[in-house]
């Protein structure tokens, strides 16, 4: 099974920040890595998939990038309504996997 | 509208069973991929169970022998029957539609215990 490695696993920011999550995966996996947004009492919401592609309706804040087995996501500016815990999983092969989570906190 | 209804969650003691189902409007189940996604207390998500094409299936290897995945493509519905269950399956769980999840219902409470 391919494992995926999230990190950090807490990230405390403020309005208005840059940050970065990094998303690892036991073996590559080309592009096939999505990014879901998850807010407390929801269901999760893609962001990205493959790897550096903004799904429709998705602010431009948000980016993606990488390949093979080292993925990131970026918001440029963090806005309020991004404070939320964010996953990746691969669709590489079965089973899909999910990462262990970043939640982004306020500072 | 286009979205996903789950139902038929609760509490059952360990070593149970349920059948959860999953309501689909605005869409046919019969020619996507659909799968059921869990999230226990305070955890990361988790994927279960996938069905697509024909009646093609694959499982966690936590949940493989216990639960089966199905589909009525007539009712537009998709099931999850969990057999067996333990208390490590306390959940939510979700339904969700494509690969990747592009659709999530909201999801239903399932609480294994004594």
């Amino acid at each position: 099974d391919i494992q995926l490695t999230q990190s950090p696993s807490f990230l405390p920011a403020s309005v208005g920040d840059r940050v970065t999550i990094t998303c690892r995966a036991s073996q590559a996996i080309t592009n096939y890595l999505a990014w879901y947004q998850q807010k407390p009492g929801k269901a999760p919401n893609l962001l990205v998939f493959p790897a550096s592609t903004l799904q429709s309706g998705v602010p431009s804040r948000f980016s993606g990038s990488g390949s093979g087995t080292e993925f990131t996501l970026t918001i440029s500016s963090l806005q309020p309504e991004d404070f939320a815990t964010y996953y990746c999983q691969q669709l590489n092969s079965y089973p899909l996997t999910f990462g262990g989570g970043t939640k982004v906190e306020i500072k | 509208e286009v979205q996903l209804v789950e139902s038929g969650g609760g509490l059952v003691q360990p070593g149970g069973s349920l059948r959860l189902s999953c309501a689909a409007s605005g869409f046919s189940v019969g020619g996507q991929y659909m799968t059921w996604v869990r999230q226990a207390p305070g955890k990361g998500l988790e994927w279960v169970s996938v069905i697509y094409g024909g009646a093609n299936t694959h499982y966690a290897d936590s949940v493989k022998g216990r639960f089966t995945i199905s589909r009525d493509n007539s009712k537009s519905t998709l099931y999850l029957q969990m057999n067996s269950l333990r208390t490590e399956d306390t959940a939510v769980y979700y339904c969700a539609r494509g690969e990747p999840f592009n659709l999530w219902g909201l999801g239903t409470v399932v609480t294994v215990s004594s």
